[in-house]
């Protein structure tokens, strides 16, 4: 079965931080670009981050970028978000996702297609 | 930064009936990278549809996408009680950040 499993989150104060780590059991996590995409209590979807098959090209929302840092390791079949200097308005599920990225001439195709079960992180003193 | 507007806030139908939920951009998008998705309570988001018509594996034929430019419409024929739920519109225009709408809550 496909899937993508989070860990990593929980209570922190603000100014702390925190790491989120997603791995893939069932595919090839280095086969796709992933992306963070977070869930505050009650609100939208709000898209975090992103970082290509290679690492080779990352992306921020300007509300993370500084402080957010995405990374992953391929031969661990892993990903990361590492979260520093964290605020109240951080609180949020984390959800680790696939970017579905389809050639059909001429164009590419996009969506996020495998979602993990989110991960909580609190932001609190 | 495209920010997308969808529409009604809060759609209330019945079992059977026809939904259609939009979505409008700030900007141009372009049809290939419009993206819906499905959430309901307690639930990660599931792909509904890419490329703004193009239904993700598994989805049924009663959803349907259309759109193209700044316009795009979500349509749900002959909606079943599983269907109500919060639906997300995305793009992933140009650049980054690939913003999401602010949802359209279907309700019974």
């Amino acid at each position: 079965e496909v899937q993508l499993v989070e860990s990593g989150g929980g209570l922190v104060q603000p100014g702390g931080s925190l790491r989120l780590s997603c791995s893939a059991p069932g595919f090839t996590l280095s086969s796709y670009s992933m992306n963070w995409v977070r869930q505050a209590p009650g609100k939208g979807l709000e898209w975090v981050a992103y970082i290509s098959i290679t690492s080779g090209t990352i992306y921020y929302a300007d509300s993370v970028k500084g402080r957010f840092t995405i990374s992953r390791d391929n031969a661990e079949n892993s990903l990361y978000l590492q979260m520093n200097s964290l605020r109240d308005e951080d609180t949020a599920v984390y959800y680790c996702v696939r970017l579905l990225q389809l050639w059909a001439s001429p164009h590419y195709y996009y969506g996020l297609d495998v979602w993990g079960q989110g991960t909580t992180v609190t932001v609190s003193s | 930064e495209i920010v997308l507007t969808q529409s009604p806030g809060t759609l209330s139908l019945s079992p059977g009936e026809r939904a259609t939920l939009s979505c409008r951009a700030s900007q141009n998008v372009g049809s290939n990278y419009l993206a819906w998705y499905q959430q309901k309570p307690g639930q990660a988001p599931r792909l509904l549809i890419y490329g703004a018509s193009s239904r993700a594996t598994g989805i049924p034929d009663r959803f349907s996408g259309s759109g193209s430019g700044s316009d795009f419409t979500l349509i749900i024929t002959r909606l079943e009680p599983e269907d109500f739920a919060v639906y997300y519109c995305q793009q992933f225009g140009p650049s980054p950040p690939y913003t999401f709408g602010q949802g359209t809550r279907l309700e019974i």
